[in-house]
């Protein structure tokens, strides 16, 4: 069974980037069954999707931030990561990875981290 | 851009109700919607995709319908594990997005 743990900092200064890293264990991050996202949710409101990386490379990202977002993989360390430049207050919020299987058309998320909040804040 | 609008926003109810969510997408996506119900402090948990597929361990008290650009999530009779937040989630164009979630809670 996948499993997903993000991990970075939980402060961050306006202006600058944040990044994050989701470890995979379970299966291997080069699996061609996967896509592998990042999801954020601010306290107490809905949930964004942030963008989408696939094993060829291949990227997806929200167009409401794709100015500012670069997503990466490190096959040797089965992670993939998430950067997010010139954050501002509105970029803190709880930040999720999750996957998308093919058996379900890479349309459903149906394995989540826990979650690791990060706080833009000076 | 597709928009995902859920309603009610806050569903008051009891448990042994059936209750019935509703979502609409403003173009159609097929059935490329996904049902989640998140706890305070946890990741969402899949419940439905495709529309109407129920995830495995999820209770078949739990049904999903539609296509095109109105779907519904029903639980036909609640349990006191059941309140919490639920939302939707449309996939196309390589683009995903949720609704603002309802509200199920305790009347």
């Amino acid at each position: 069974q996948v499993q997903l743990q993000e991990s970075g900092p939980g402060l961050v200064k306006p202006s600058q980037t944040l990044s994050l890293t989701c470890t995979v264990s379970g299966d291997s991050i080069s699996s061609s069954n996967y896509y592998w996202s990042w999801i954020r949710q601010p306290a107490g409101k809905e949930l964004e999707w942030i963008g989408r990386i696939y094993i060829s490379g291949s990227t997806n990202y929200n167009p409401s931030l794709k100015s500012r977002v670069t997503m990466s993989m490190d096959t040797s360390k089965n992670q993939f990561s998430l950067r997010l430049s010139s954050v501002t207050a509105a970029d803190t919020a709880m930040y999720y990875c999750a996957s998308a299987q093919l058996v379900r058309g890479f349309h459903a998320f149906d394995i989540w981290g826990q979650g690791t909040v990060a706080t833009v804040s000076s | 851009d597709i928009q995902m609008t859920q309603s009610p926003s806050t569903l008051p109810a009891s448990v042994g109700d059936r209750i019935t969510i509703t979502c609409r997408a403003s173009q159609s996506i097929g059935s490329w919607l996904a049902w989640y119900q998140q706890k305070p402090g946890k990741a969402p948990n899949l419940l439905i995709y495709k529309a109407s597929s129920l995830e495995i361990g999820v209770p078949s008290r739990f049904s999903g319908s539609g296509s095109g650009t109105e779907f519904t999530l029903t639980i036909s009779s609640l349990q006191p594990d059941d309140f919490a937040t639920y939302y939707c989630q449309r996939y196309n164009n390589y683009q995903y997005s949720f609704g603002q979630g309802t509200k199920l809670e305790i009347k």
